[in-house]
C-alpha cells in the first residue's frame, strides 16, 4: 500500500512567522504535489515536483515555496504565514509522469492566528 | 474561471437508495476523469476513475458515466449505505508537460441517512 505520511496533523503559528510542512512517500514515486483545501473551493494545487531538486507551480503559488531534496520528501514552506493561509494542507504523490492517480497523505490543519 | 464545477454542495439520500453526484468541466483537454472521497480528518481515497474514450466505467456499487459532448460525469453509488456519507470530490486529468495534474471540484457532501 501507498503511504503518504505528513508531518503535523494540527499546526498553530503565529503572523509572520515562518512555517514548514513536511510531506514523506515511501512508494519511490515520482511527482509530488501540494494542495490546500477550502470550504467551497475544493483542492487547489500550490506547487508541485516532477523529481528531485524540480518544481512547478501551481494554480495559487503565492506565499509559498517548496524544497525537494530527496525523491522521498516534499516540503511546503510558508516564508511568511498570514491569517489567509490558514487551511487544509494536503500532500500527494504519483508513480509517473503519465499517471494519473494521485495517492494523499491525511493532511496537516494549520491555523495562523 | 473553475474548469471542475460541482453545483451540488451537499446531497441526502435515504439507505439503500440510489445516490447521483454531478460534475461538469471546461477544458476539452481532459482525457481522464476521477471521483475521490474524503472522510473528515482523512486525506481523500481514490474511488473510480473513466478515460474519455469510454462512457461509463463500473466497480461494485459505483458507476461513473462521462457525456464528452455535454462535458459532463456523473456518479451513482447503488445502493447507498451510511458508510458512504463523505466529501466527494470530482477531479479531471490533463497530460503536463512534466507530470500529469488534476484539477478539483469543490466537493458534494454526501448524507446517507439510516
Amino acid at each position: 500500500d501507498v503511504k503518504v505520511t505528513q508531518s503535523s496533523r494540527y499546526l498553530v503559528k503565529r503572523t509572520g512567522e515562518k512555517v514548514f510542512l513536511e510531506c514523506v512517500q515511501d512508494m519511490d514515486h515520482e511527482n509530488m504535489f501540494w494542495y490546500r483545501q477550502d470550504p467551497g473551493l475544493g483542492l487547489r494545487l500550490i506547487y508541485f515536483s516532477y523529481d528531485v531538486k524540480m518544481k512547478e507551480k501551481g494554480d495559487i503559488p503565492e506565499g509559498y515555496s517548496v524544497s525537494r531534496e530527496k525523491k522521498e520528501r516534499f516540503s511546503l514552506i510558508l516564508e511568511s504565514a498570514s491569517t489567509n493561509q490558514t487551511s487544509m494542507y494536503l500532500c500527494a504523490s504519483s508513480a509517473r509522469r503519465v499517471s494519473y492517480e494521485q495517492y494523499f497523505g491525511p493532511g496537516t490543519r494549520l491555523t495562523v492566528t | 474561471d473553475q474548469q471542475v464545477k460541482q453545483n451540488s454542495p451537499s446531497l441526502s439520500v435515504q439507505e439503500g437508495r440510489i445516490s447521483i453526484l454531478n460534475c461538469d468541466y471546461t477544458n476539452s483537454m481532459f482525457d481522464y476523469f476521477l471521483w475521490y472521497k474524503k472522510y473528515p480528518a482523512e486525506g481523500p481515497t481514490f474511488l473510480i476513475s473513466i478515460s474519455s474514450i469510454k462512457d461509463k466505467n463500473e466497480d461494485g456499487r459505483f458507476t461513473v458515466f462521462l457525456n464528452k459532448s455535454a462535458k459532463h460525469l456523473s456518479l451513482h453509488i447503488v445502493p447507498s449505505q451510511p458508510g458512504d456519507s463523505a466529501v466527494y470530490f470530482c477531479a479531471a486529468s490533463s497530460a503536463g508537460r512534466s507530470a500529469r495534474q488534476l484539477t478539483f471540484g469543490s466537493g458534494t457532501q454526501l448524507t446517507v441517512l439510516p
